[in-house]
C-alpha cells in the first residue's frame, strides 16, 4: 500500500508565479515530512521539512503547509525560477517516498 | 568530504549474474538506506541499516541482500539478476533518530538484459 502519494505526475508554471505541490499521507502516526528535489542523473537533494507539530515551515522562497486532519502537505515556491525545474518528492518519517511531480518552470 | 559515493555509475548485467553494488558515507552517519526507482515510480526502500551489524528490510527486499560490517559502507548485492532488477539504485545516509534528512549518493543505473 502507498502510504505517501503524490497525485500530479508533473505542473508547470510561468517564472515569477506559485507552484504549488500536493502530497497526502494515509499514516497518521508519522511525525516528521520532508520534500526532496531530484534533477536528471543526480541523487535527490534535502529541501525542508515539517514536524508534524506545526503547520507550516518556511525556508526563503519555500513554504511547506501540513494540514493533519486531512492527511495533506503541500510545497509552495514563491516566485518560481526556471532553475526550480525538477522532480519534487514527498517523504515520511519513515523514509517512505510519494511518486513525485515534475515541475516545469517557463520562462 | 565526499558526502555518499556510488559505484558504479552504470552496469549492464546478463539475467542470472550477480554483482555488488557499492555505496560508502564519509559523513558517519549510522543510519543508510538503499532505494530503487523505477520510471515514473517514487523511491521504494529495499533495505536499511541503523548501524553497522544490524540491517532489516525495507518494502522490495526479494531479490537483494546487504551487509553493514562497518559504519562507512553498505553494499548491495545481488543474485540471479533478472529485468525487473532494472532500475536506478540510490544509497542514502542519515544522521541518527530525530534527524530525518537523508544525504542520497549520485545512484547507480542498473539495466539486465
Amino acid at each position: 500500500d502507498q502510504q505517501v502519494k503524490q497525485n500530479s505526475p508533473s505542473l508547470s508554471v510561468q517564472e515569477g508565479r506559485i507552484s504549488i505541490l500536493n502530497c497526502d499521507y494515509t499514516n497518521s502516526m508519522f511525525d516528521y515530512f520532508l520534500w526532496y528535489k531530484k534533477y536528471p542523473a543526480e541523487g535527490p537533494t534535502f529541501l525542508i521539512s515539517i514536524s508534524s507539530i506545526k503547520d507550516k515551515n518556511e525556508d526563503g522562497r519555500f513554504t511547506v503547509f501540513l494540514n493533519k486532519s486531512a492527511k495533506h502537505l503541500s510545497l509552495h515556491i514563491v516566485p518560481s525560477q526556471p532553475g526550480d525545474s525538477a522532480v519534487y518528492f514527498c517523504a515520511a518519517s519513515d523514509m517512505r517516498f510519494g511518486a513525485g511531480t515534475r515541475l516545469t518552470v517557463k520562462p | 568530504n565526499a558526502g555518499v559515493t556510488q559505484t558504479p555509475k552504470f552496469r549492464i548485467l546478463k539475467i542470472g549474474q550477480s554483482m555488488t553494488l557499492q555505496c560508502t558515507q564519509d559523513m558517519n552517519h549510522n543510519y543508510m538506506y538503499w532505494y530503487r526507482q523505477d520510471p515514473g515510480m517514487g523511491l521504494k526502500l529495499i533495505y536499511y541499516s541503523v548501524g553497522a551489524g544490524i540491517t532489516d528490510k525495507g518494502e522490495v527486499p526479494n531479490g537483494y541482500n546487504v551487509s553493514r560490517s562497518t559504519t562507512e559502507d553498505f553494499p548491495l548485492r545481488l543474485e540471479l539478476a533478472a529485468p525487473s532488477q532494472t532500475s536506478v539504485y540510490f544509497c542514502a545516509s542519515r544522521r541518527s533518530e530525530g534527524s530525518y534528512e537523508q544525504y542520497f549518493g549520485p545512484g547507480t543505473r542498473l539495466t539486465v538484459t
